[in-house]
Order: C-alpha cells, then structure tokens, then sequence
C-alpha cells in the first residue's frame, strides 16, 4: 500500500497570509490527525478528524484549522501566518490504533 | 495533566553496549504507551506498543504502571539503531491523539 502523502513538502509564506496543507491517508483509512513538530515545543497534537468530523482537537489558536473529504484526504488551515508558525506539520492516518506518517510539510514563516 | 517526560536528549553508547531510553508518563487513566522512532531522513515510524508485546529489531519495552514508565530497551546496541526516539501515549478511547515526549538521540558508536 502506498504510504501517507503530504503536498507540498517545502512552502515559504510572509507573516499574515494564510496556508493550506494537504494529506492523502492510506487506502482505508478513516481518520487522519496533525501534528506540528518545532525544535523548542517537539512534537504537538493538533487535531484528529474520523468520518469528516472533528473529533478531537489540541491546545492551538483558532488560526490553525483543518477539514476531511469524504474520501479521507484531509486539509489543515493556517490563517494569519505569525514567524512561530514554522515549523514541520505532520499528518498520520491511523488502523487499528496505529498512526503512521507522513514525510511532512516544512513550513517557514518570514 | 497528560505528560511524557523523556529525560535524556542524548544517549551515546558504544556498539554492542545495552541501550536503554527511559520514558515516564503522567495520565489519569489507562493509557497505550508507544515508542516511535525517526531514522535520518526518514519519516517517523511505530517501533512498538505495549498491548502488542512484540519485540521489534530487538528492541523491548514493559509498561509498570506502578512507576508510570515505559522504557525501552535493547541488550546489544547496533549503529543502525542511531536515531530519534520519541515515548508517546494514547488514552484507550476512540481518539487518535498522541501525547508525544520531548524525544531522546541515541547514537551508537561503532
């Protein structure tokens, strides 16, 4: 099966534009969570959609939100890009209990 | 309040040497516990979970739940076990969110 996909892998953004990021699940996969990854907070939750609905979401600003298509592909969202918004997001989908992930979509914020 | 403490960020031993990467959690409940590992420019990956008790390249690691830790452990160190590992824990609902630790490098010297 072909593995967790993110597009794009590198974006540069300016301080107050908006961004979004996509993740393809594998096949059969229903639910698909984010994670933002920084060298001084590590690796953090920041939400989880199962079936297009949210079903549970981490300690983020409203800024950061995200959405899943019937077809499990899921996006997030970034509104009004702030420079601590760089980083490395990370998608997973999971089966089982299990998340696997993505390669993930570096982020710099200028 | 839902914790992973992983509190070395570096672990240098030689090849051959008994490795262990200690990870104690805070969680009220009964949480899965997991270990992921990221080699270099590779994408994270489940090295094991505690239900499935499954040794993987050699690697082990018990839940006691009396010392809320789960270390991870492997009695012969080899170089291609140089990477980043990171202890995460779930709680045993149907959401998918991980609490990830703060990570710790193991380098194995030849």
């Amino acid at each position: 099966k072909a593995g967790v996909t993110q597009t794009p892998r590198y974006l540069i953004k300016t301080r107050g534009q908006q961004v979004t990021l996509s993740c393809s699940p594998i096949s059969g996969h229903r639910s698909v969570s984010w994670y933002q990854q920084t060298p001084g907070q590590g690796l953090q939750f920041l939400f989880e959609y199962f079936s297009e609905t949210q079903r549970n979401k981490g300690n983020f600003p409203g800024r950061f939100s995200g959405r899943q298509f019937s077809n499990s592909r899921s996006e997030m969202n970034v509104s009004t890009l702030e420079l601590g918004d760089s980083a490395l997001y990370l998608c997973a989908s999971s089966l089982e209990g299990e998340q696997y992930f993505g390669p993930g979509t570096r982020l710099t914020v200028t | 309040a839902q914790r992973v403490t992983q509190p070395e960020k570096l672990l240098s031993v030689f090849k051959g040497a008994p490795v262990e990467l200690k990870c104690n959690y805070s969680y009220s409940g009964s949480p899965e516990l997991f270990w992921y590992v990221q080699y270099s420019r590779q994408r994270l990956q489940l090295l094991l979970r505690h239900i499935s008790r499954e040794s993987i390249k050699g690697f082990t690691a018990d839940l006691n739940k009396g010392e809320t830790s789960f270390h991870l452990k492997k009695p012969f160190a080899q170089e291609e076990d140089s990477a980043m590992y990171y202890c995460a824990l779930s709680s045993m609902d149907s959401s998918y969110k991980l609490i990830f630790g703060s990570g710790t490098r193991l380098l194995v010297r030849p």
